[in-house]
């Protein structure tokens, strides 16, 4: 068990719909970052905030928000979903900024879109 | 196009047996990480070795780096069925700020009992 949780570890949609997945980080960290797990593309990053602030952005796409709270929990926003868009949802921690840092992986929230 | 690149795809060995996994990558990097999944569950983290570091050990996991070649191998010795998973090199590249890791498509290991 990493600590980093993540809700729901389930979920099911359809197409045109919205989302929100949320993410709370171990213990004192105080970075946050999302990845996505598909069949097709691999694990991507897809963005990165540090004490609430966006710190890097990767392919993420424009339907696609995330935000971090004050109480340093996350949430990604996934809207007009896709089919594409099915997927494993992972968030990740570490203690500050990243830099050499190890990332700790939540157990993921599965995406089905139909 | 994926920063890190495993080789092989596939392995299947004989429990006791040594894991030999390689990870080639293209741009400089601060570290290197490898991770773990077991199907269709979440990353565990194995082990971290930094650009300036050529190896590191931790149990039965031996990591090499040769930054020259943009390379880096995961030696699992005397292999355990429970060891039977996917196996993920990332690179964290070196940025302007933030961090993201650039992960590969995986090794399969198969070990049997």
């Amino acid at each position: 068990d990493s600590g980093v949780t993540q809700t729901p570890k389930h979920l099911i949609t359809a197409t045109g719909q919205r989302v929100t997945l949320r993410c709370s980080p171990r213990s004192g960290d105080l970075s946050v970052y999302w990845y996505q797990q598909s069949l097709d593309q691999g694990l991507q990053f897809l963005i990165q905030y540090y004490n609430g602030e966006e710190r890097a952005k990767g392919n993420i796409l424009e339907r696609f928000s995330a935000q971090q709270f004050p109480d340093l929990h996350s949430e990604l926003n996934l809207s007009s979903l896709e089919l594409g868009d099915s997927a494993l949802y992972f968030c990740a921690s570490s203690p500050l900024a990243g830099y050499q840092e190890t990332q700790y992986f939540g157990p993921g929230t599965r995406l089905l879109v139909l | 196009s994926q920063q890190g690149e495993e080789d092989p795809q596939a392995l299947s060995i004989q429990e006791g047996e040594n894991a030999t996994m390689n990870c080639s990558y293209k741009t400089s990097i601060n570290n290197l990480q490898w991770y773990r999944q077991n199907s269709g569950r979440g990353l565990v983290h194995l082990i971290l070795i930094r650009s300036n570091e050529r190896e590191k050990h931790s149990g039965r996991l031996r990591v090499t780096l040769d930054t020259s070649k943009k390379s880096s191998s995961l030696l699992i010795t005397a292999s355990r069925a429970a060891d039977t998973a996917s196996y993920f090199c990332a690179t964290d590249r070196r940025e302007t700020s933030g961090s993201r890791l650039t992960f590969g498509e995986g090794t399969q290991l198969t070990v049997n009992p």
